[in-house]
Parts: C-alpha cells; structure tokens; sequence
C-alpha cells in the first residue's frame, strides 16, 4: 500500500538545466509534505518542506510545488548542479507525526 | 561530532543470530526512530520513541525490539535472524516530533 509514490526512478538532467522531480500521494490526512536529499553511503537530509495551506514553497535554487487537488507535489531545482546528484526522497505526513516515505528518485545532473 | 551516529556500519551474520544495532544522538531531541529501507528502496518506519512512548509498526514482527536506555539512544535488537531482515536500517531523531528528520548513516545487515 504505496501511500507516497515516486513514480520516476531515476532522472539525467543536463547542468544548468531545470531538473523536476515528482510525488504523488493518497492519502486525504497527509497535510505536510517533505523532501530529502540523500548521497551514497549517507542518510536521507532534510532539504525542503511544505504545508497544505500553502501552493508553494522556496529555498534558493529549490521550489517545492503543492496540487492539492491532484494530491501531487514536484521539487524543482533550478539551476541543476553535478552537486545535486543524489536520491531526493519525497515524505508525507498528517494524522501522525512520523512521516510516510517514496522510495525514491535517483537525479544525475551531467556536465 | 557526528549528530545521530549509528553502529556498526556493516553487519553480516547467519541465519538464526541475535543482533544488535546502536544509535545515538547528540542533539538533544525527544524522538527517535528506526527505519528500514527495503531491497525495494522504501524508507519504511518501524519504530518511534518519543517522551518514553513507543509507537510501533505493526507489521514489524516481534523478533525486532527497540531498547532506549535514555532520550540519546535508540538502540535496536533483532532476535532470530531471517534472510529477509537482509536491508539497510536507518535510525533519525527530530527536535519535537513535527521537526524534519535528522538521519544517521545507515547500517547495512546482510543475513546469510
């Protein structure tokens, strides 16, 4: 019962370029949104976040986008750096405070 | 001075050990959790502790044990050993239990 979906394993995106990852949830409870970055051999860290009140969010280079109606969210990075490359985990939570995980999309930023 | 600090990094024992994996963390959080990440590469929570109140996954089976001596450790025990515990376990910590996720490194435990 997949309640977070991350429906793209994997993404290249050239450097410079927009990269978008997507997330897809089911759960109506879910009011809190979260993604985390993770390198190789590291645990998932904290990148940006979400609430369901609000349509979007931004951090620098990173936006996160909320369609609550679609029960869908995106991160875009912009620009893309080699620097990016890494997991990016999308989470959800609501109802309970320990957050619901995707299983992941593996970005490769090219040079 | 490693903020949640999980060991050891690599465990690999046969089928049928009891195990142990440690963790802590020097934040000075109230919660911590245990995930696994599957071969699937889900982030699956199965344990939280927070203000000594453990919340549990129910589909964890009750081989897996979570052990908090205090509120800097979360250490994990799993009795009897099956090929399918094989996965990389996470522990994490937050600030209160709606803060973002601080997470250790992993410990990846290999059942033969």
């Amino acid at each position: 019962d997949q309640q977070v979906k991350q429906n793209s394993p994997s993404l290249s995106v050239q450097e410079g370029r927009i990269s978008i990852l997507n997330c897809d949830y089911t759960n109506s409870m879910f009011d809190y949104f979260l993604w985390y970055k993770k390198y190789p051999a590291e645990g998932p860290t904290f990148l940006i976040s979400i609430s369901s009140i609000k349509d979007k969010n931004e951090d620098g280079r990173f936006t996160v986008f909320l369609n609550k109606s679609a029960k869908h969210l995106s991160l875009h990075i912009v620009p893309s750096q080699p620097g990016d490359s890494a997991v990016y985990f999308c989470a959800a939570r609501g109802g309970s405070y320990i957050p619901t995980f995707g299983r992941g999309t593996s970005l490769i930023v090219h040079p | 001075d490693t903020a949640v600090s999980q060991t050891p990094k690599y465990l690999v024992t046969q089928m049928g050990n009891d195990k142990s994996i440690k963790c802590e963390q020097n934040l000075g959080h109230d919660t911590m959790y245990w995930y696994k990440q599957d071969s699937k590469k889900f982030l699956k929570i199965m344990f939280s502790y927070n203000n000594k109140e453990l919340i549990i996954n129910e589909t964890v089976p009750n081989r897996f044990s979570p052990k908090s001596p205090d509120k800097a450790h979360l250490n994990l025990h799993i009795n009897s050993l099956e090929l399918g515990d094989s996965a990389v376990y996470f522990c994490a910590s937050s600030q209160e239990p709606n803060s973002p996720l601080h997470f250790g490194n992993g410990t990846r435990l290999t059942v033969t």
